[in-house]
């Protein structure tokens, strides 16, 4: 089973931000969250990660509450190519541990003009 | 740099047929990962490859299914007796580092539409 929680779809404005919500509530302290997208008929794209601080990259930014329960991925000028369903995946680094990633249904977005 | 491909890009066969995927990682990845997705559905988990380690095979759905990495680069994932339920796209991804490694981020390549009829 999924250990994340989304919203199936979203919509957003062209230009604006999209704030995408993530719930990770039985997160350990190991465990990374990692966010993906899928443009459609496309593989997953990797977008970002991270532990316990907000992180901010080319694509976007990641942000992670204080007790890592939930995080939040903004696309800080939405644009029609950023249309795609985004997957919000918690995975521990450590060997030994579960090394594939437990995919969920993901949030649909839509940007629209 | 070129990034991880799939062949074929489609495949349609015949129920109780056998059909081989193929997936070349990226050049210097040592890590491999099969994941397969129905319609509408998220990524199921088949198989791992690390190194010269032995594979993760935890996801693979029936002893019809079976992967092989072959000098630690190209992986064929082989599906034999093919069944109707079979059919989805499976996607192959490389990462660079093991997971014991502080990040693992996962490159996928297209993936090949398997149908069966």
């Amino acid at each position: 089973d999924a250990k994340t929680t989304q919203p199936p779809s979203m919509d957003c404005a062209e230009g604006r931000a999209a704030n995408l919500p993530c719930n990770h509530s039985t997160i350990s302290g190991n465990e990374y969250v990692y966010w993906y997208r899928q443009i459609h008929s496309q593989g997953p794209q990797y977008i970002i990660h991270g532990l316990k601080n907000n992180e901010t990259n080319e694509m976007a930014s990641l942000i992670i509450t204080e007790d890592r329960k939930s995080s939040t991925l903004i696309l800080p000028h939405a644009t029609l190519r950023d249309t795609a369903v985004y997957y919000c995946i918690v995975r521990a680094n450590n060997a030994g541990n579960n090394r594939k990633l437990i995919w969920g249904l993901g949030t649909s977005l839509a940007v629209n003009p | 740099g070129a990034g991880v491909s799939q062949s074929p890009s489609n495949k349609v066969t015949e129920k109780g047929k056998d059909v081989e995927l193929r997936c070349d990682p990226i050049s210097g990845h040592t890590a491999l990962y099969w994941y397969r997705q129905s319609l509408g559905q998220g990524l199921e988990f088949l198989i791992y490859f690390q190194g010269n380690s032995a594979p993760d095979k935890s996801g693979l759905p029936s002893d019809r299914f079976s992967a092989e990495r072959t000098g630690g680069s190209v992986s064929t994932l082989t599906i034999q007796r093919t069944q109707q339920e079979d059919s989805a796209v499976y996607l192959c991804a490389s990462s660079l580092r093991p997971p014991g490694a502080s990040t693992d981020t996962q490159y996928f390549g297209p993936g090949t539409r398997l149908t069966v009829l």
